[in-house]
């Protein structure tokens, strides 16, 4: 079965650093990759999706990602963090034996902290 | 457009209860997932329902179940409430269901209290 894994449950950074969130993934096939950020009392807003091509995906928000088959890992990245980017994190990867259906398998989560 | 709204945001019910949430979809989205969010598990994925059919659905047990109406919005119903059903409860939509060409979406969410 396919699953996800973030290594880091909270992490720290200073505002103006940059930022990189860790996501291995275990699928046997290529895989479906998410990021999905959810600030305290909101739901989840997707941040990228890859699915195939470029490897280094840029989505919203200043955020890209870089797939990377052979570590099986999926990290997202930001050159500069602003204070309003604390909130929790979670990569997700989409279970694509469900057929036309859309079911992701999400990781467990990563808070990030931002000081000024 | 308005995004996707859940009813009620916050729910307290004890123990042997049942509860309905509901969730309306933005609108022309006919896709309708629900997903249990809680500090020990995550993440977890309830179901799918597409065109009033249910088409996927997670590892819970039968006390959880769902529907759609033809106009998309759809509810969830947990009956004999559990204290380890408490947990935020999420829907997203999108328009047909597929991640790879469309985006989910997601409500605030219902926050279940269970005493």
């Amino acid at each position: 079965a396919q699953s996800v894994t973030q290594p880091d449950i909270h992490i720290t950074v200073s505002e103006g650093a940059s930022l990189e969130l860790r996501c291995n993934y275990s699928y046997g096939a290529t895989p479906y990759l998410f990021w999905y950020v959810q600030s305290p009392g909101q739901g989840l807003q997707l941040l990228l999706k890859y699915f195939s091509g470029d490897t280094l995906v840029q989505g919203i928000k200043g955020f890209e990602a870089e797939f990377k088959r052979s570590q099986s890992s999926f990290n997202l990245r930001k050159p500069s963090v602003h204070w309003s980017d604390a909130a929790e994190y979670f990569c997700a990867v989409e279970d694509r034996n469900t057929g036309t259906a859309s079911k992701l398998t999400f990781g467990t989560g990563t808070r990030l902290q931002v000081t000024l | 457009k308005a995004g996707v709204t859940q009813t009620p945001r916050y729910l307290i019910k004890t123990r042997g209860q049942q509860v309905t949430l509901s969730c309306s979809p933005i609108s022309g989205h006919r896709s309708v997932s629900w997903y249990q969010q809680t500090p020990g598990q995550g993440l977890q994925f309830l179901f799918e329902y597409f065109s009033e059919t249910q088409r996927n659905k997670g590892n819970f047990p039968g006390r959880f179940s769902g529907r759609q109406f033809s106009n998309s919005r759809s509810e969830m119903n947990v009956s004999t409430l559990e204290l380890g059903d408490s947990a935020l409860y999420l829907c997203a939509s999108s328009w047909g269901g597929s991640l790879r060409t469309d985006t989910q979406y997601f409500g605030p969410g219902t926050r279940l209290t269970v005493l």
